[in-house]
């Protein structure tokens, strides 16, 4: 069965400061793994997505995440932290199986304080 | 131009009665669905659709009851509101083919459903 962990409910990081949120999987078959931002009353936006090649993905806002597969993780980056950043953070992984369902991490909560 | 979007925002209404929520997407997205997301904010998926075919169904009760009338729309009809359906429901939509699920989940922005 797929699953995903995120191990931290809340991450909390100075303005400026490098953020990692971190996310593992379970391991069956080869996932596709995404990240999505959700910001107080609004739906998950999507942020970056690995499916294969170089294991370093680029996304949106300035976020980046690396793969790594003998570790079964996927952690979110940003050299930088912004107060903009403060959200709630999600992991997802899909697979070519069971109808392509995505299942979600139980968030991470990030704040960045001034 | 909202890509995913549901009606309504707000819902508040008493136990035993029944529902609906509707959601409709302009991407020209193949496949819709809708998440619950509870008081912890954990997403729970309930239903996928692909082209007005159900394609995922849950273990959700029976009283939530999906339609589809075409690839874009997905409406949730609810019956017989209980305490526990409280909670924030959300469509979402996304394009896949046959073989390859690797598109992103676009979401609306949730409808808040409170039953008193």
């Amino acid at each position: 069965a797929q699953s995903v962990a995120q191990p931290e409910d809340q991450v909390n990081v100075a303005e400026g400061n490098p953020l990692t949120v971190k996310c593992t999987y379970s391991v069956s078959g080869n996932p596709y793994l995404f990240w999505y931002v959700q910001y107080p009353n609004r739906g998950l936006q999507f942020l970056l997505k690995y499916i294969t090649g170089d294991n370093l993905v680029k996304g949106s806002y300035g976020f980046e995440a690396e793969f790594n597969k003998s570790q079964t993780s996927f952690h979110l980056k940003k050299p930088s932290a912004l107060v903009s950043d403060s959200a709630l953070y999600f992991c997802a992984v899909r697979f070519n199986t069971n109808a392509g369902k995505s299942t979600f991490g139980d968030g991470t909560t990030l704040t960045v304080k001034p | 131009d909202t890509a995913v979007s549901q009606t309504p925002k707000y819902l508040v209404t008493q136990m035993g009665n029944d529902k609906s929520i509707k959601c409709e997407q302009n991407l020209g997205h193949d496949t819709m669905y809708w998440y619950k997301q509870d008081s912890k904010k954990f997403l729970k998926i309930m239903f996928s659709y692909n082209n007005k075919e159900l394609i995922i169904n849950e273990t959700v009760p029976n009283r939530f009851s999906p339609k589809s009338p075409d690839k874009a729309h997905l409406n949730l009809h609810i019956n017989s509101l209980e305490l526990g359906d409280s909670a924030v429901y959300f469509c979402a939509s996304s394009q896949d083919s046959p073989s390859s699920y690797n598109s992103p989940l676009h979401f609306g922005n949730g409808t808040r459903l409170t039953v008193t």
